[in-house]
Parts: C-alpha cells; sequence; structure tokens
C-alpha cells in the first residue's frame, strides 16, 4: 500500500505558465482534498471531491481547477501561475463510512516555486 | 464556514515537562478533532483524534480533551522528548461539510 502519492515533488515554473499537479490514493478512499500550505498559515483547503466525478471549492478556490474522472486520482491545475502560488500542495484523502467523519491520510506534498 | 483558532503559536519545553496547545472553533455543529504532527519538511500525519461524544481521549503521552460548551479543544503532551520537536496542527470538521479546518499551527520545541 503506497498510500497517498503525488507527482511531482517539486517545481519550478514561470508567471503564467501552466501545470497539473496529481494525487493517487490506492486505499480506495471516496473523499479526496487539495490543500496548500504557507508559513504561518496552516493548511488551507482548495478544492475537494466526494466521489468519482464531483468536485467542489473550498476556502481558496480561485486560480485552481480539478478533476476526478478516476475514484483514485485527483488533479490540480493551475491554468496560468501567478508568483502567489508558490506554496507546498498536500493531497489528501480519507474512507466513507457511513456519517462518520474520518481521519484524511496526507501526501509528501509538491513544493511549487513560481517565478 | 468554521473557524479555528490555536494557540500558542510556540512553544518551548524542556524535556520531560509536559506541553499543552489550546484550540478553539466556531461551528457548533464541528464533531470531530483531529490533530496532526508535521516534521521539517514532511507530510501531516494523524497522532489522535476525538468525536464530538466524548470529553477525553489518551493514547500513551498524548491526550486530547474536548469541551462541547465552550467549544475548545486541547492537545496534551506528557514526558516530552526530543522527537517530539515539531509543529502540531488541530483541525475542525463539520458533518455538513466533509471539509477539515486547520488551525494555523504551533511549533513545539523540546529542549534537551
Amino acid at each position: 500500500n503506497a498510500g497517498v502519492t503525488q507527482t511531482p515533488k517539486f517545481r519550478v515554473l514561470k508567471t503564467g505558465q501552466s501545470m497539473t499537479l496529481l494525487c493517487a490514493q490506492d486505499m480506495n478512499h471516496e473523499y479526496m482534498y487539495w490543500y496548500r500550505q504557507d508559513p504561518g498559515m496552516g493548511l488551507r483547503l482548495i478544492h475537494y471531491s466526494v466521489g468519482e466525478g464531483t468536485t467542489a471549492k473550498g476556502e481558496v478556490p480561485d486560480g485552481y481547477n480539478v478533476s476526478r474522472l478516476k475514484k483514485q486520482n485527483f488533479l490540480l491545475g493551475l491554468e496560468s501561475a501567478a508568483p502567489s502560488q508558490t506554496s507546498v500542495y498536500f493531497c489528501a484523502s480519507s474512507p466513507l463510512r457511513g456519517r462518520s467523519n474520518q481521519p484524511q491520510h496526507f501526501g509528501d506534498g509538491t513544493r511549487l516555486s513560481i517565478l | 464556514g468554521e473557524n479555528v483558532e490555536q494557540h500558542p503559536s510556540t512553544l518551548s519545553v524542556q524535556e520531560g515537562d509536559s506541553a499543552v496547545i489550546k484550540c478553539t472553533y466556531s461551528d457548533s455543529a464541528s464533531n470531530y478533532f483531529p490533530w496532526y504532527k508535521q516534521e521539517l519538511g514532511k507530510r501531516p500525519q494523524l497522532i489522535i483524534d476525538i468525536r464530538s461524544n466524548v470529553g477525553e481521549k489518551k493514547d500513551q503521552r498524548i491526550a486530547v480533551t474536548l469541551n462541547k460548551t465552550a467549544k475548545h479543544f486541547s492537545l496534551h503532551i506528557t514526558e516530552t522528548q526530543p522527537e517530539d520537536s515539531a509543529v502540531y496542527f488541530c483541525a475542525a470538521h463539520s458533518g455538513s461539510a466533509r471539509q477539515l479546518t486547520f488551525g494555523s499551527g504551533t511549533q513545539l520545541t523540546v529542549l534537551p
């Protein structure tokens, strides 16, 4: 069980470039999440998905798009990167257990720098 | 939406002493409260969690208490060790939103 795998681990972009971050989980979890982590601000939710084919906005969705075409994958896209999007991005997943909230399992993160 | 405040932002303790980190939340519907530990350059890892039908939970040197009336919960680490040094995040999960809202984190340093 690899758990939650994020690719790439590091990336440097120029302003205006686009890229896609991939998150894959092998735990058959229904829920998947994308967060960004900035110094002194904890983790902030960008987008999330409660199942294949569904996505929803989190706290800071502007400038990002997501897709969940397969249950095990959750993609985060930056269409036109801006320096303000320099951050560490974490993907997480959690299972569905009735109506009970479950722990989220995190990937190792992607360090993204926008020049 | 939910708002989680965490204090203190930094905490230094001597090895062997106890450490306490406190969080408050705003949404009375929140019913799940995990704590994550994040070492430098690593992923956040769950260390303990508590649900709203429980007032206290303990796992070896770590304990969490929850006061639903006051809407605050705390992490207690006893007999601290240098390997406890990390950033700790509290979070609150609203059942209606299936989302976690995180506190801003506490940098814990255990001095040998």
